[in-house]
């Protein structure tokens, strides 16, 4: 089955700094690669997603990256602001119409005023 | 569009006792998963359904199983609860024909003591 690893565990970063989160894919089937952010106390939701057909995708502070040779996708948030401190995880899902996916053990995102 | 919704939000039992857990999916949904979040941890599959059948199921025992009913609603049911059991219980639906995103529910926390 699919094995999706990610780093770091935890970053703390300064307001206005950007952030990048990395993980890796086992599974070369994997085509949808969601990302969830999670606050504290609540339900984990979907802030950008990416398929395997695309590179790079960006929604305003928000991108991610995908390099399918490398079985690796990146989140990158810029101009990072104190609402953005929670929990990041990201997801792999493979192709074949069930919706599955396999996620990463996530990042602590801290970001000091 | 009430989104998924859990019930109960929290919940403590007895080592030894059984539990049920409740989970409405969102407005056109018709498929519903179920996840397994320790502290710390991302989501662990552990099962989902489609048109009221266990479609696919992650690696936990028998102890887990569910149900979905006529109007894709489902329940979670575990037996003989272990302290390792304490966790938070997510719900996710999603549409069953497309590989689209699942919402999820706020989730179940259960402690077991």
């Amino acid at each position: 089955g699919e094995n999706v690893e990610q780093h770091p565990s935890t970053l703390s970063v300064q307001e206005g700094d950007s952030a990048v989160i990395k993980c890796t894919y086992s599974d070369s089937a994997s085509n949808y690669f969601p990302w969830y952010k999670q606050e504290l106390g609540k339900r984990p939701q979907l802030i950008i997603d990416i398929r395997s057909n695309v590179g790079e995708k960006k929604d305003q502070r928000i991108a991610v990256t995908l390099n399918k040779t490398a079985k690796h996708f990146s989140l990158h948030i810029t101009e990072t602001q104190p609402e953005d401190s929670a929990v990041y995880f990201c997801a792999a899902n493979e192709a074949g119409g069930s919706y599955i996916p396999t996620f990463g053990r996530g990042t602590s995102l801290i970001v000091h005023p | 569009d009430a989104g998924v919704t859990q019930s109960p939000t929290h919940l403590i039992k007895t080592r030894g006792q059984q539990v049920t857990l409740r989970c409405s999916p969102k407005s056109g949904h018709d498929t519903v998963s179920w996840y397994q979040q320790a502290l710390g941890q991302g989501p662990q599959f552990i099962f989902q359904y489609y048109e009221e059948e266990e479609r696919q199921r992650g690696n936990f025992p028998d102890r887990f199983s569910g149900h979905q009913f006529p109007n894709y609603s489902s329940e979670l049911n575990v037996n003989a609860l272990l302290l390792g059991d304490s966790a938070l219980y997510l719900c996710a639906s999603s549409w069953g024909q497309a590989n689209t995103e699942a919402f999820f529910g706020q989730g179940t926390r259960l402690t077991v003591v």
